[in-house]
């Protein structure tokens, strides 16, 4: 079965403080891929990150970093010096050939309150 | 910068009615996606379209609900007759539909509310 877990439900920082957000997967599949979407208070969805199986390299985009680990089935994404902009739901999803690479399986959502 | 739009954004109706919304996929983009919100069962996959024909629509209550794509740059989500357990946001997305996993690239949403 695929799912993933947010356990965060909702994380409030004030502005400049680092904030990490979790996300563990689980799947039987060899090859699969990993996203993270960021929805504003308007709604949107938008795309940050894809990521797949085979490259646990971490990546760093400006204030954002996200660290794959496959020991521990973690796509974790960190926001360093939060701003109030940062201020969203975030979601992790999961991509597998067990779902037709069709379905993006969605976590829960963490919900980041960046205070001034 | 190419977007995924989607209209209405808002539509309250009322039980019963026929509701349509609709979404213009990214320029060139070959797949199309419906996603349902709600408090409750967060993001759901509801139908997915590859060069317009519908591949998996296992998500979509098959009796009041239908999807179509009449061309490339339209897909429409239809319910008839609407009940109050519809109201939702429901999102399109759409993709290159290249490689194994498409990244994809989600519109506004339309904020639908059933009284």
């Amino acid at each position: 079965a695929q799912k993933v877990t947010q356990a965060q439900t909702e994380i409030s920082v004030v502005e400049k403080e680092d904030v990490t957000l979790d996300c563990v997967y689980e799947t039987r599949d060899t090859t699969y891929y990993l996203f993270w979407y960021k929805q504003p208070p308007s709604g949107e969805l938008v795309f940050l990150i894809r990521r797949n199986s085979f490259d646990e390299q971490n990546e760093i985009s400006g204030r954002y970093s996200w660290n794959f680990q496959k020991s521990t089935s973690s796509f974790n994404f960190t926001i360093t010096a939060s701003q109030v902009v940062d201020s969203a739901v975030y979601f992790c999803a999961l991509n597998t050939p067990s779902g037709g690479y069709n379905k993006l399986i969605f976590g829960a959502g963490t919900r980041l309150a960046v205070h001034p | 910068d190419a977007r995924v739009t989607q209209t209405p954004r808002d539509k309250v109706t009322e039980m019963g009615q026929e509701v349509t919304m609709r979404c213009q996929p990214i320029l060139g983009h070959n797949t199309v996606f419906w996603y349902r919100q709600t408090m409750m069962q967060g993001l759901e996959l509801l139908a997915y379209f590859r060069n317009r024909a519908p591949l998996d629509d296992s998500g979509m209550p098959k009796d009041r609900f239908s999807a179509e794509m009449p061309d490339a740059t339209l897909a429409t989500l239809k319910i008839q007759p609407s009940e109050p357990r519809d109201s939702a946001v429901y999102f399109c997305a759409s993709g290159t539909g290249t490689g194994e996993a498409d990244t994809q690239y989600f519109g506004p949403g339309t904020r639908l509310t059933v009284l």
